[in-house]
């Protein structure tokens, strides 16, 4: 079976600066991954996927993220954080030939001004 | 309108009783899921179904049944909430495909006191 691992359970940045929000899977094939965002009160909606097609995957809102094998990570980043970019993000991942998608704990992006 | 849609959007209720979530959708999916979601423990699986006849057992279906009564519509029930049943539910869609990105609806907010 696969897990995801987000390190990191809150992460604090400045407006403008750089967001890192790292993602780690564990399973003996690379799965198909996910970023997903959630803000308050709402569902979680889609960042960007990595598919295989490509290994950096660019999402909406200027948020990209690089699949990188020899790692076994998928962190997500964005050049300049913004003050509507706090929010919960999770990474999630899936074998293609599974039907099971299993979610990171999460982590609670905090921008200040 | 939105594409994924869940009545109620809270809900209070006592220890014993018996409640019923629904979710429907208009996004024309055959898959359906249901998550619960608590803090630090990201998404976790209910149930899932991948067409009015299918329905299959998630990672956490002890306490929950379902019920797909037509293609858009899916709904989680709990015979008897207790108390480790409050939680933040959210219903997913996906077009059946090797990639089976999933699609959120906005939540329901359970409380068993």
């Amino acid at each position: 079976a696969q897990s995801v691992t987000q390190l990191g359970s809150h992460v604090s940045v400045s407006e403008g600066a750089l967001v890192l929000l790292r993602c780690n899977y564990s399973s003996s094939v690379p799965p198909y991954l996910f970023w997903y965002v959630q803000y308050p009160n709402q569902g979680l909606q889609l960042l960007l996927k990595y598919t295989s097609a490509a290994t950096l995957v660019k999402g909406i809102n200027g948020f990209e993220a690089e699949f990188k094998k020899s790692e076994t990570s998928f962190h997500l980043t964005k050049p300049s954080a913004h003050m509507s970019d706090a929010a919960e993000y999770f990474c999630a991942g899936k074998l293609y030939n599974n039907n099971d998608m299993r979610f990171g704990a999460g982590t609670r992006l905090t921008v200040k001004p | 309108d939105a594409d994924v849609t869940q009545t109620p959007r809270n809900r209070i209720t006592k220890t014993g009783k018996r409640i019923m979530l629904e979710c429907s959708q208009t996004k024309g999916h055959d898959r359906m899921y249901w998550y619960r979601q608590d803090p630090g423990l990201g998404l976790r699986l209910i149930y899932y179904s991948f067409d009015v006849k299918d329905i299959n057992k998630g990672e956490i279906s002890d306490g929950y049944s379902v019920s797909r009564q037509a293609q858009a519509k899916f709904s989680l029930s709990l015979e008897s909430a207790i108390p480790n049943q409050t939680a933040l539910y959210f219903c997913a869609t996906s077009r059946s495909g090797s990639v089976d990105t999933q699609y959120f609806g906005p939540g329901t907010r359970l409380t068993v006191l």
